[in-house]
């Protein structure tokens, strides 16, 4: 079965300065896709970026890039001149072959004015 | 365009009593798929619809959840016999493939509060 972990609860960044928020993902696919959603409090989910496995390069998405490590499973987030209207819950996901989307428990980020 | 639409957006009901979740996915998307999210919890996969039929209903918790979706748009998601630890946000996405880099978008999700 596929796993996402995120194994850092909270992060908190100063305005303007960079962060990266960690995840792991456990599968035996070869082809998939991966994910980064961010919910603010309105509770509304929306697509930071989308990587897919197949491709090297790294997604990047205005300030928002990832670092994608296919053998270590890893897809971790970098954003950078972080902004107030970054401050969110951050979810890592995972699309199988079957379709489905499995997510990680978040990342709650606070940005520091 | 519209985006995804839930009803209600809060719903509070007693213990043992039956509710029903309405999603109304964006307009030709074919995946549409059901997550629970507890208090401060990540999103818990329910149930994932393709068309009419439901590939993976894997994560329903047990058989008081039901899902059905008719016409390939509207779904409803059914609670039967409401326990406290149903007490969570549902969040309904719908997507324009099932596979593949197709983003979900999410509604805004129904509030259950089992009394």
């Amino acid at each position: 079965a596929q796993t996402v972990t995120q194994s850092q609860p909270e992060m908190s960044v100063q305005e303007a300065e960079t962060v990266t928020l960690s995840c792991t993902y456990d599968t035996s696919e070869s082809d998939y896709y991966l994910f980064w959603y961010k919910q603010p409090p309105s509770r509304q989910m929306i697509l930071v970026i989308r990587q897919e496995a197949y491709k090297q390069q790294n997604a990047t998405e205005n300030r928002f890039s990832v670092n994608f490590q296919k053998a270590a499973k890893s897809f971790s987030l970098k954003i950078s001149d972080s902004q107030l209207g970054d401050a969110a819950m951050y979810f890592c996901a995972y699309r199988s072959s079957r379709n489905n989307l499995f997510f990680g428990t978040g990342t709650r980020l606070t940005v520091i004015p | 365009g519209a985006g995804v639409s839930q009803s209600p957006s809060n719903k509070v009901t007693e213990k043992g009593k039956d509710v029903e979740l309405r999603c109304d996915p964006i307009s030709g998307h074919t995946a549409l798929y059901w997550y629970r999210q507890s208090l401060g919890q990540g999103l818990e996969f329910l149930i994932y619809f393709q068309g009419n039929s439901a590939p993976d209903k894997s994560g329903l918790p047990s058989d008081r959840f039901s899902a059905e979706r008719t016409g390939g748009s509207v779904s409803t998601l059914t609670i039967q016999r409401t326990q406290q630890e149903d007490s969570a946000v549902y969040l309904c996405a719908s997507s324009s493939q099932a596979g593949g880099n197709s983003p979900l978008h999410f509604g805004n999700g129904t509030r259950l509060t089992v009394t």
